[in-house]
């Protein structure tokens, strides 16, 4: 596609409730990223894709998150049990092959709000 | 540390020249980088710096000092636009190539 795409892009849910999270990277990029941007906050990192294996998981706030990409492309973020404090925008980016020099691309975000 | 400061906000007028400072510390580091973004948009990338000195791209220019952990924006000929939050980031050293960010600083241009 021409940019990363993410959906929902609003998602209201109940305290408790699971939910997940998807993102569709730009063509081509194997490199994943997702963050967390809470009001006042900056972007929290939360977990890295290099293909579909996660090198990186230390972002991940606790046992209730966590995030699979198949194929090398889609990528999905699952928040089990919901918490008031989850609520955010999450923000899926994508890169090409790392190098140090390659901007991350960052889609518009889901904003979930738990109530 | 993985600590990165910049101003919270700052308020400048249209034509004008601002600048905003970004100050990190790091054991590991893969170059400097600068988002901008508007509300409720995705951060759009607008500069890396891996060395030190000034790079310029149009109205935006980015600078670097690797020995002072400090880096700026440079934004002239303010344009009502380029109202936004600007996010400074430096990149982590080693395989993931991820971003650490600061909190960002909201511009308002002035009419």
């Amino acid at each position: 596609g021409a940019g990363v795409s993410q959906s929902p892009s609003n998602k209201v849910t109940e305290k408790g409730k699971d939910v997940e999270l998807r993102c569709d990277p730009i063509s081509g990029h194997t490199a994943l990223y997702w963050y967390r941007q809470s009001l006042g906050q900056g972007l929290e990192f939360l977990i890295y894709f290099q293909g579909n294996s996660a090198p990186d998981k230390s972002g991940l706030p606790s046992d209730r998150f966590s995030a699979e990409r198949t194929g090398g492309s889609v990528s999905t973020l699952t928040i089990q049990r919901t918490q008031q404090e989850d609520s955010a925008v999450y923000l899926c980016a994508s890169s090409s092959p790392t190098d140090g020099n390659s901007p991350l691309h960052f889609g518009n975000g889901t904003r979930l709000t738990v109530t | 540390g993985q600590n990165i400061d910049q101003p919270t906000e700052m308020t400048a007028t249209e034509g004008a020249i601002v600048q905003i400072n970004c100050t990190y510390q790091t054991s590991g580091f893969n170059g400097l980088f600068w988002y901008q973004q508007h509300a409720g948009e995705a951060p759009t990338f607008l500069s890396y710096n891996v060395l030190d000195g000034l790079e310029e791209k149009g109205r935006f220019s980015s600078f670097l000092s690797r020995s002072k952990g400090y880096s700026y924006l440079l934004l002239k000929e303010l344009q009502m636009k380029d109202s936004a939050s600007y996010l400074c980031a430096w990149g982590a050293a080693g395989a993931t190539n991820k971003l650490i960010f600061g909190t960002g600083t909201l511009l308002a241009v002035q009419p």
